[in-house]
């Protein structure tokens, strides 16, 4: 099965700087990715995802990186703001199933 | 908007007791999923239901079941609530169990077992 990991259970940043989050996963079939964030007491919320035939994918202030070879993706937040603490999930897809990694919980330094 | 909506929020129970949660979409999504998520850990999926068609995770314990009357609602039902129940319990819909299909998720219920 899919196993889905983050490098850091947590990130403390510079309001105003970047961030950098990153997830390293196990299972070379799953070809879909997605980031969500998820805030204190709420439900996990969609930010953008990225298929496996691409490297990179970019948002608002969010952009997701891929790569295949070493089996790795990122979520680069831009200019980050107090209302980016969350903890983010990232998670691979095999058919319908989503296999979360454990969670990068980020705090933002005013 | 549409949305994915759980209530109640907030559930105490105790002990044994059953409890039943709710989930309601306006996304009109064939799919609705129930995860569980304990505290500092990411969500684990329970089962889904594809239109009519009820999925169990293999791991799931039958003290957990679900029903879902028509394409709005989902009920997760709990038979005989332990203390190692308690946790948030998470909603979540997608149009198709297409490979590529975001899942959309309510804002949860976190269930408290006295």
């Amino acid at each position: 099965g899919e196993s889905v990991g983050l490098h850091l259970p947590t990130l403390s940043v510079q309001e105003g700087d970047n961030s950098i989050i990153n997830c390293a996963y196990s299972n070379s079939a799953s070809d879909y990715f997605i980031w969500y964030k998820q805030e204190s007491g709420k439900g996990p919320q969609f930010i953008i995802d990225i298929r496996s035939n691409m490297d990179k994918r970019q948002g608002q202030r969010v952009t997701v990186l891929l790569n295949k070879t070493v089996k790795h993706l990122s979520l680069q937040i831009a200019a980050t703001q107090p209302g980016d603490s969350a903890v983010y999930f990232c998670a691979g897809q095999n058919d319908y199933k989503l296999s979360f990694g454990a969670g990068t919980t980020v705090t933002v330094r005013a | 908007d549409a949305m994915v909506i759980q209530n109640p929020r907030y559930q105490v129970t105790q002990f044994g007791k059953p409890v039943t949660l709710s989930c309601s979409q306006t996304l009109n999504h064939n799919v609705m999923y129930w995860y569980q998520q304990k505290s500092s850990q990411a969500p684990k999926l329970l089962f889904h239901y594809y239109d009519k068609d009820f999925n169990n995770e293999a791991d799931t314990p039958d003290n957990f079941q679900s029903r879902r009357p028509n394409t709005s609602f989902c009920f997760l039902d709990i038979r005989s609530p332990g203390l190692g129940d308690a946790a948030m319990y998470l909603c979540a819909t997608s149009r198709d169990l297409a490979r590529e299909g975001v899942q959309y998720f309510g804002p949860g219920t976190r269930l408290t077992v006295l």
